[in-house]
C-alpha cells in the first residue's frame, strides 16, 4: 500500500517553514526523500536507516520514527528552488531496495 | 555524483508500435534497476525490478508480456512497451541502484530523466 503524505499542498513564502509528513501502514526499513520538478526525474535528498535518526542537509532536515512508521521531512527558512513535488520512499524489508513512493506533495515558494 | 542517463527523453508513435526505452548508469555498475510510470500530477508506481543477469520481477497488475525488460549488463536495462496503445501514454522513469561499498550508497536509487511517451 503507497504511504500517504500530507498536506497534499502547500504555499508558502519565501523565508517561511514546512513540515511534509509521510505515515506507511507496513513497518519501515528505511525511508527516503526525493524532490521532483515538473518533466523532470525526482533527485535524492536524503536517506534514513536508522528509527528515530534524523538528518540535515543544509536547511532540509528529516525524522524517522520507526514505531509510528512515520518520517518528516523539514523545510526552514525556504527558498523559490524548494519548488516541487516531494515524494517520500519507503522500503519495508532490508535488502529489497525496493520502493514504493508515497503520494506526494506539492510544494510552491512565492517571493 | 552517480549518473543514470535515459533515452529518449521523448517518444511519439502511432498505435500498435513497439517503443524501445533504455537505462544506463553511466559512472558506477547498477546490480539492480528499477523501472516506474508515471501519470500526471500522480506518484511513480512502481513497474519492475530488473537484476542483471536474470529475469525482472514485475508489480501486480503490470503485465510481463506488455512491458518487456532486459537487464543485458551492469549498466544497461532496456524497456519495451510491445504494441503500444493510447493508454500506455506515460511518464516512464529508471532508476539504478549503484554497487558500492558503503551501505548507505548502496541503498540509493539514482534516477534517470525521465521519457515522456505519447501514443496517437
Amino acid at each position: 500500500q503507497q504511504p500517504v503524505q500530507s498536506p497534499q499542498a502547500v504555499i508558502l513564502r519565501e523565508g517561511e517553514d514546512a513540515v511534509i509528513n509521510c505515515s506507511s501502514s507496513k513497518a519501515l526499513y528505511s525511508v527516503h526523500w526525493y524532490r521532483q520538478k515538473h518533466g523532470e526525474a525526482p533527485v535524492f535528498l536524503m536517506i534514513l536507516l536508522k528509527g528515530g535518526e534524523q538528518k540535515g542537509h543544509d536547511k532540509i532536515s528529516a525524522s524517522f520514527n520507526e514505531k509510528k512508521q512515520q518520517s518528516s521531512l523539514y523545510l526552514t527558512a525556504s527558498q523559490l528552488s524548494y519548488s516541487g513535488t516531494y515524494f517520500c520512499g519507503t522500503e519495508d524489508m532490508a535488502g529489497t531496495y525496493k520502493y514504493i513512493f508515497g503520494t506526494g506533495t506539492r510544494l510552491k515558494v512565492l517571493a | 555524483g552517480a549518473v543514470v542517463s535515459q533515452h529518449p527523453s521523448r517518444v511519439i508513435c502511432k498505435s500498435g508500435t513497439s517503443v524501445k526505452i533504455e537505462c544506463r548508469s553511466l559512472d558506477f555498475q547498477a546490480t539492480t534497476m528499477f523501472w516506474y510510470r508515471q501519470f500526471p500530477k500522480q506518484s511513480l508506481m512502481l513497474m519492475a525490478t530488473s537484476n542483471e543477469g536474470s529475469k525482472a520481477t514485475y508489480e501486480q497488475g503490470v503485465e510481463k508480456d506488455k512491458f518487456l525488460i532486459n537487464h543485458a549488463s551492469l549498466t544497461l536495462s532496456t524497456l519495451t512497451v510491445t504494441s503500444a496503445h493510447p493508454e500506455d501514454s506515460s511518464f516512464y522513469i529508471c532508476s539504478a541502484r549503484a554497487r558500492y561499498r558503503d551501505i548507505l550508497a548502496k541503498n540509493i536509487q539514482y534516477f534517470g530523466a525521465g521519457t515522456r511517451l505519447s501514443v496517437l
